[in-house]
This record gives structure tokens, C-alpha cells and sequence, in this order.
């Protein structure tokens, strides 16, 4: 049991519309990342917080955003979605943000139709 | 910036039968290494990580990987396979600095027969 879970487990959204998934941290850890996992792929690092502010993001638009709460959960917002955002989004939280080992929810499988 | 080449998308196996996983890797500067599985409708689950030391490295399940730098690979490895081990596997670099982003290879799925 890694401690971290998100919701929903899985998602249908229209293209167009926006989606908020969320994720609750291992209890303590103050850095939270997030994935997208689309179909026979590995993992593509979106972006990290830490302690609230964002610490590092990868290439992936503006209309993929995100908040942490001072209780460190986190959501990740999708703006205008689009099909290829289909995908498992998954979040992952560590100690630090220079932790070498992150804990993984479960994943929300989002369909976009 | 790193990149991580992972060369079999599926590796079959009969159970009880020795696996091997390879992994190659790609950077400027000194890495990090990981192997994560996932179960089917599963996050990831960090298996090991070689961040210094010795080049052999054992983890969870039974499994163990070698850093090999002169051929920049870190290819993982069990001897003895159970149908239980069959799910996708993910190897991983992050940089020892800087950026903690890490970037995963593309999966290898292992499939363990009976």
C-alpha cells in the first residue's frame, strides 16, 4: 500500500471540455508529480510541485496546469481537451523533490470521445 | 538532456525459466537508474536503483539489474520467473543534479507462460 491515491479511478470527457483529477499524497511527502501514460507508452513527466509552487515542468502545454494544497494534494487541470489526451494520468509523491524514490497512485484512466 | 532506449517491447517466457530485461541509457553526465513494474490497471512500483557503489544491484521479487557504464545499460534480470511476474516493465534516468525530471524507456511487457 503506497498511500497515494487519486480520483477518479477512470473518466469519458468530450473533446472540448476540461477535467480536474486529483491526488492525495503519501502522508508527509511534500513533492508531487504528475504523469501522463498514454497507450503502450512509458510515462511523460508533466510537471512537479513542491511545498505548493511549481518546481519543474516538461513539455506539455498551457492548458495542462495544476495545483498543490498546503495540505500537499494536488490536482491536475486539462483545458479544451483534445483525443490524444487519452491517457493514464498518474501521480507519484516523495519526501523531497530530490528524493531518488517517489510513491505512484493508481492512475486515472481519462477517455476523451 | 538523457533518453532511455528500451529494446524489446515483449519478452515471452516459460515459468521457472531464467529473464533478462535490457535497458540502454543516454547522457552528458552522471545518471541515475531505476526499474519500476506495473500490474495491469496498476501505478508503478519501484523494483530497484542504482545511484552509486556497487554495480549490482538487487531489489524486490527476486530481481537484480548491473550498471554497466562503458556500455551505458543497466539491463534487469531474475533467474527464475513466476506467472506473477508478468506485467510491464519500466527502466528510468534522472540526472544525478539539477533537473529531477526522470525519463522512462517505453515499457518492456513480460509475459510468463506455465
Amino acid at each position: 500500500e503506497t498511500g497515494v491515491t487519486q480520483s477518479p479511478t477512470h473518466l469519458i470527457k468530450t473533446r472540448g471540455q476540461q477535467v480536474t483529477l486529483r491526488c492525495s499524497s503519501q502522508s508527509g511527502h511534500n513533492t508531487v508529480s504528475w504523469y501522463q501514460q498514454a497507450l503502450g507508452q512509458g510515462p511523460q513527466f508533466i510537471f512537479q510541485y513542491y511545498r505548493e509552487e511549481e518546481n519543474g515542468r516538461g513539455n506539455f502545454p498551457p492548458r495542462f496546469s495544476g495545483l498543490q494544497f498546503p495540505n500537499y494534494s494536488s490536482e491536475l487541470n486539462v483545458n479544451a481537451l483534445e483525443l490524444d489526451d487519452s491517457a493514464l494520468y498518474l501521480c507519484a509523491s516523495s519526501l523531497l523533490a530530490q528524493n531518488t524514490e517517489a510513491f505512484f497512485g493508481q492512475g486515472t484512466r481519462l477517455t476523451v470521445v | 538532456a538523457q533518453s532511455v532506449t528500451q529494446l524489446d517491447s515483449q519478452v515471452p517466457v516459460f515459468e521457472e525459466a531464467p529473464v533478462e530485461l535490457r535497458c540502454n541509457y543516454s547522457s552528458s553526465v552522471s545518471v541515475y537508474l531505476f526499474w519500476y513494474v506495473q500490474y495491469p490497471n496498476q501505478g508503478l512500483q519501484l523494483l530497484l536503483k542504482y545511484l552509486s557503489g556497487s554495480t549490482l544491484v538487487k531489489g524486490i521479487n527476486g530481481f537484480e539489474a548491473e550498471f554497466n557504464k562503458s556500455q551505458t545499460s543497466f539491463h534487469l534480470r531474475k533467474p527464475s520467473v513466476h506467472i506473477s511476474d508478468t506485467a510491464e516493465y519500466f527502466c528510468a534516468v534522472r540526472t544525478t543534479g539539477g533537473s529531477y525530471i526522470p525519463t522512462f524507456g517505453r515499457g518492456t511487457s513480460l509475459i510468463v507462460h506455465p
